[in-house]
């Protein structure tokens, strides 16, 4: 069966300083992969989504960028971090792009002080 | 375009109630519907999925959902609440792209 893991599941840190989220999944080959961001009471916004290595879409331009380095790895990274970056950040993956189901990480709670 | 809204931010029952929680969409054309399920500070996991296969759709943990396309509504319900169901749902609506657009949320409480 497919699993997906994000790391750290917590993260303080100040403004100004650099990010790195990883996301990688298991069990599937080639999925499309998503980075979300949710805020309270605001639902989840599409960042980024990568339908291969090295193949990366952005949805909302901002502070942050994403990689992936390999089929099964995608990374959220920022060079410096803001305020406004504070938030739950969700990676997601599914088999395709024809209204496949998103399965969800368990998140990761970053907190920019 | 597609948009997603679900009324009620918050919702509580008493447990054994009937649950109900609103979700109306709007699409161009015919949309993959689903409903998400939130515990805190954990990911989303998959309630139930429409896909033009059934207009009424069963899920897990005895929800289920009925696609009115009369009415652009996609509402959950379960006829009787657990106090296990308190959590945040989403519901989230696709052209059959890779981008889904989700609600804002519904936070269920369930009173004892």
């Amino acid at each position: 069966s497919q699993t997906i893991h994000q790391w750290p599941a917590t993260l303080v840190q100040p403004v100004g300083s650099p990010l790195s989220l990883e996301c990688t999944v298991e069990g599937t080959s080639n999925p499309n992969l998503y980075w979300y961001r949710q805020a309270a009471g605001r639902g989840l916004q599409l960042l980024f989504y990568s339908v291969g290595i090295g193949q990366i879409s952005s949805e909302v331009p901002q502070n942050l960028s994403a990689s992936r380095p390999q089929d099964r790895q995608f990374i959220l990274s920022s060079k410096k971090l803001l305020l406004s970056d504070s938030g739950f950040y969700l990676c997601a993956w599914s088999d395709g792009g024809g209204g496949e189901t998103q399965y969800f990480g368990p998140g990761t709670r970053l907190l920019v002080l | 375009a597609q948009s997603v809204t679900q009324l009620g931010s918050h919702v509580s029952v008493s447990e054994g109630a009937l649950v109900l929680l609103r979700c109306n969409y709007s699409s161009s054309v015919p949309p993959y519907l689903f409903w998400y399920v939130q515990y805190p500070n954990q990911g989303l996991q998959l309630l139930l999925k429409y896909t033009s296969a059934a207009t009424l759709v069963k899920g897990i943990n005895g929800f289920e959902a009925e696609f009115k396309k009369s009415e652009t509504s996609f509402h959950l319900t379960k006829p009787s609440a657990h106090m296990s169901d308190a959590a945040e749902y989403f519901c989230a609506v696709t052209p059959g792209t890779y981008k889904y657009i989700f609600g804002t949320g519904t936070r269920l409480k369930v009173l004892a």
